[in-house]
Order: C-alpha cells, then sequence, then structure tokens
C-alpha cells in the first residue's frame, strides 16, 4: 500500500525563523516520485519539488531546501529565514505508477511578523 | 507550459439542483485527468480518474451517477455534481497529465485552480 504521512498538523514560527515540515512515505515500488505543493489561502496548488527514486541529491532552489533519505522513507522540506508568505498548507505527495498521486494530510505553516 | 484552468472558480448553487464543473488543459494534450475533492483543513482525495474517451474510473466510496464525470476530449473534462446536498459543499480539484511540448510527462500531474462549490 502507497501511503504519505506528515505528522506535523500545524507549525508556528515567528519571521525568520527556519522550519522544517516532515514527510515519512510508504511504498513497494522501486521507482516513485515525490512532490512537495503549497497550498495558500486562494486554495490552489503550487507546485515547489518534484523528485525520483532514483535521485537522492538533496535540493536548495533559493530558501526551499528538500531532503530525501530512502533508508529512512523521508522527504522533508526546510525553509530557511521563513517569511509571512510563507504561512500556507504544505503537502507532500507521491506518485508510484502514473495514474494516482496520494497526498499526504498537509502541514499548516503560521509565521507571525 | 502545462495550464491547467477550471471554471468556475466560485458556485453557489441550491440544494437539489445541478453543477458542472469544466477543467480544461490549456497548452497540451491530457490523456488523463483526475478529480479531486478537498474538505476544510483536509487533505485532497482523489474521486476519480479519467482518460480521454472512456468511461472515468471512480475510487471506492465515490458515487459515480451523483458525480457524473465526461472527457470527451484531450482538453476538456467536466465534472457534474447531480442534485447537490449542502454535504456536497467543497473544493473541488482537477489534475491533467499527458502530452506536453517537450514530450509525455507520465508521473506529473497539472493541477487547476480549483472550484469552490457551496450548496445552500
Amino acid at each position: 500500500a502507497q501511503k504519505v504521512t506528515q505528522a506535523q498538523t500545524e507549525i508556528s514560527v515567528v519571521e525568520k525563523e527556519d522550519v522544517t515540515l516532515d514527510c515519512v512515505y510508504e511504498t513497494r515500488d522501486t521507482t516513485y516520485y515525490l512532490f512537495w505543493y503549497k497550498q495558500p489561502p486562494s486554495g490552489e496548488l503550487v507546485f515547489l519539488i518534484r523528485r525520483n527514486s532514483f535521485d537522492e541529491q538533496n535540493e536548495i532552489s533559493g530558501r526551499y531546501s528538500w531532503n530525501f533519505q530512502k533508508s529512512t522513507s523521508s522527504f522533508n522540506f526546510t525553509i530557511t529565514a521563513s517569511q509571512v508568505v510563507d504561512s500556507a498548507v504544505y503537502f507532500c505527495a507521491l506518485n508510484t505508477g502514473g495514474f494516482k498521486t496520494i497526498f499526504g494530510a498537509g502541514t499548516r505553516l503560521f509565521v507571525k511578523a | 507550459g502545462a495550464v491547467v484552468s477550471q471554471h468556475p472558480s466560485r458556485v453557489i448553487c441550491k440544494s437539489g439542483t445541478s453543477v458542472k464543473i469544466e477543467c480544461r488543459s490549456l497548452d497540451f494534450q491530457a490523456t488523463t485527468m483526475f478529480w479531486y475533492r478537498q474538505f476544510p483543513k483536509q487533505s485532497l482525495m482523489l474521486m476519480a480518474t479519467s482518460n480521454e474517451g472512456s468511461k472515468a474510473t471512480y475510487e471506492q466510496g465515490v458515487e459515480k451517477d451523483k458525480f457524473l464525470i465526461n472527457h470527451a476530449s484531450l482538453t476538456l473534462s467536466t465534472l457534474t455534481v447531480t442534485s447537490a446536498h449542502p454535504e456536497d459543499s467543497s473544493f473541488y480539484i482537477c489534475s491533467a497529465r499527458g502530452k506536453l511540448a517537450g514530450g509525455w510527462k507520465y508521473n506529473e500531474q497539472f493541477f487547476g485552480p480549483g472550484t469552490r462549490l457551496t450548496v445552500l
């Protein structure tokens, strides 16, 4: 069975703090894709990153970075020097067969000024 | 590229009426489209998957007679909520995958902006 677990329901930080959002996934497939999406209050999903199972390199994009660890089935997302505009719900997602994308429950991030 | 639009973005209707939501891929051929439902403060739950020209495949627990999906062309899928009731109020999001200018995107889905349905 495929599953995505985002154990953190809500996180609240003060602006400029670093914050890490955890994501743990389960799948028996050897080929799979992991995603992170941001959902601001408007509701529209914003694609942040896609990583395939054969690429364990960590990635940095501006203030965002991702740590992919196959050994622990984790794909964590860190925001450095958080800003108020980062306040949103963040979803981790898993796609294994080209069809269904399974979403985690989401982590609601509040960044206070 | 890979833009997906939804119309309307917001709809309010009376209980018992039917509502149609359109999902369009604007710059690519969407061979497969997905419909998700998201209740407040919850995750996205897949309702159904549709391939162009075929009947939709519904997830367990989703009533196919209530949520009619049509994917008649490579750029358009519609979701009709029939005889809507207040419990159908939700945020409906479509996504699509298919062939872009750079080739097939098998494992990437492109999401529409969503439609917020409120049934009074």
